[in-house]
C-alpha cells in the first residue's frame, strides 16, 4: 500500500516550453502534497505544499508563476514548469501524506527527470 | 527553524562489515525524525522514523537508529551490511506541531564493496 506515482518519469523539452508533471496517490487519499527539487547529488529542497483544494505554499524563493501546482483531487496533484529555462533541470520528486499532522509519513514518488535544451 | 547535518557525504565500507551513519540536527522545539534510502534515479523509501518512546528504533532492511536528545543526534546503524545497501541515505526531521514539513540533510552515500 501507500504508492505514489510519477508521470512521466522523464522529459526533454526545448528551452521556452512548458512541462507538466503529474503526482498520482494510487491507493489512499492524500490531502496533502509536497514537491521537492534534487539537484545532482545533492539533497531534497521543498518547493511547495499543496493541500486538495486550495492554493499551494510555497517556500521561500520558488518562483510560483514559474512553478504552478495544482491539486485538484485527492489522488493527484500536478506540477507545470512554465517557460522552462535549462537552470530548470533537475529531479522533482513529490510525496504524499494522509493529513497534516506530522507524526504521518510522507510516501515519496520516484522522481521525475527533467532536461531543458 | 530546524536544520539537519550529516557528517560524512561519503561511507566506503566491505562487505558484512558494520556501518554507521551520522546525522545531527538543530531546532529550538521538539521534533521527529526520519532515515530514507535514495537508490538510483528513484525516490526516497522511509527506513524508520522516531516520534516518540523508546529512543532506540528498528526499521527496515536490518537498519536501526537511536534518538539521543542530548546530543542532539540520530545515528543510523547497521550490523553487517550488504551489497544491495548502496544507496544515498537522508536524515530528516519535522517540527512536532503544524504539518509535516520535511528538512533533509545533504545525504550520506554508503558504498559496500565486496
Amino acid at each position: 500500500g501507500a504508492v505514489v506515482s510519477q508521470h512521466p518519469s522523464w522529459v526533454i523539452c526545448k528551452s521556452g516550453t512548458s512541462v507538466k508533471i503529474e503526482c498520482r496517490s494510487l491507493d489512499f487519499q492524500a490531502t496533502t502534497m509536497f514537491w521537492y527539487r534534487q539537484f545532482p547529488k545533492q539533497s531534497l529542497m521543498l518547493m511547495a505544499t499543496s493541500n486538495e483544494g486550495s492554493k499551494a505554499t510555497y517556500e521561500q524563493g520558488v518562483e510560483k508563476d514559474k512553478f504552478l501546482i495544482n491539486h485538484a483531487s485527492l489522488t493527484l496533484s500536478t506540477l507545470t514548469v512554465t517557460s522552462a529555462h535549462p537552470e530548470d533541470s533537475s529531479f522533482y520528486i513529490c510525496s504524499a501524506s494522509t493529513a497534516g499532522a506530522s507524526t504521518d509519513t510522507q510516501y515519496f514518488g520516484p522522481g521525475t527527470r527533467l532536461t531543458v535544451l | 527553524a530546524q536544520s539537519v547535518t550529516q557528517l560524512d557525504s561519503q561511507v566506503p565500507v566491505f562487505e558484512e562489515a558494520p556501518v554507521e551513519l551520522r546525522c545531527n540536527y538543530s531546532s529550538s522545539v521538539s521534533v521527529y525524525l526520519f532515515w530514507y534510502v535514495q537508490y538510483p534515479n528513484q525516490g526516497l523509501q522511509l527506513l524508520l522514523k522516531y516520534l516518540s518512546g523508546s529512543t532506540l528504533v528498528k526499521g527496515i532492511n536490518g537498519f536501526e537508529a537511536e534518538f539521543n536528545k542530548s546530543q542532539t543526534s540520530f545515528h543510523l546503524r547497521k550490523p553487517s551490511v550488504h551489497i544491495s545497501d548502496t544507496a544515498e541515505y537522508f536524515c530528516a526531521v519535522s517540527a512536532t506541531g503544524g504539518y509535516n514539513k520535511l528538512i533533509f540533510g545533504a545525504g550520506t552515500r554508503l558504498a559496500v564493496h565486496p
